[in-house]
């Protein structure tokens, strides 16, 4: 079955703090994997997506296939990465291969 | 233009109501989505067309109507819909291929009464 999990719904962590936020999926395949952001009264927005391996607003996220992981980081935190962080996996099934399947998300705050 | 529109944005409806919910993209994108997104809960596919033409319905009730007139419109038509069908409507655009990025509009935060 294809699934991906966050382990943490919050995650709390003070200005200038590194930053991990885990995500793990099932998946009997090639995974396409992303990280999409919603901050607050915003529409969902793609961070970042491991094919193209880039670095986006100092977050990075590498695509572990061994341990099926695929976790976001960011080695100081700022305020205004305070937002609602999904881990998502391109669905790869019908017609289209765009449809994505979220993990729960992880609300991430940072105190100043 | 690399905006999903949708609206309206807020609905309250009755359950003997028909309503619509629309969506709007000029990105040539060929792939656009329905999700339902309840109260602190991830959004969750519903409809998916492809080329215009519904590839996946992920076993939607059928008082929940998807149309798409043409490869920039995206319509959801509402009937007979019950309190628990209160969600976010997040519309979603894409090409239909695996690992592209999927474009969402703000959403319509539906009320059923």
């Amino acid at each position: 079955a294809q699934r991906v999990t966050q382990p943490e719904k919050l995650l709390s962590v003070f200005k200038g703090a590194p930053v991990e936020l885990k995500c793990n999926y099932s998946y009997s395949g090639s995974p396409e994997l992303f990280w999409y952001v919603q901050y607050s009264r915003q529409r969902l927005q793609l961070l970042l997506r491991h094919i193209s391996r880039e670095s986006i607003k100092g977050f990075t996220a590498d695509l572990n296939k061994g341990e099926t992981s695929f976790h976001l980081k960011k080695p100081f935190a700022q305020e205004e990465d305070s937002a609602m962080y999904y881990c998502a996996l391109s669905g790869g099934y019908g017609g289209s291969q765009g449809n994505l399947i979220f993990g729960k998300g992880t609300k991430l705050s940072v105190k100043p | 233009d690399t905006e999903v529109t949708q609206t309206p944005k807020h609905l309250v409806m009755g359950m003997t109501n028909k309503k619509s919910l629309k969506c709007e993209q000029h990105m040539g994108h060929r792939a656009m989505y329905w999700y339902k997104q309840k109260a602190k809960k991830p959004p969750e596919l519903m409809f998916v067309y492809s080329y215009e033409k519904l590839s996946i319905n992920e076993s939607v009730p059928s008082r929940f109507s998807p149309e798409c007139p043409n490869s920039s419109l995206l319509n959801l038509h509402l009937h007979a819909l019950q309190p628990e069908d209160s969600a976010l409507y997040l519309c979603a655009s894409s090409q239909p291929q695996r690992g592209t990025e999927a474009f969402f509009g703000q959403g319509t935060r539906l009320t059923v009464v």
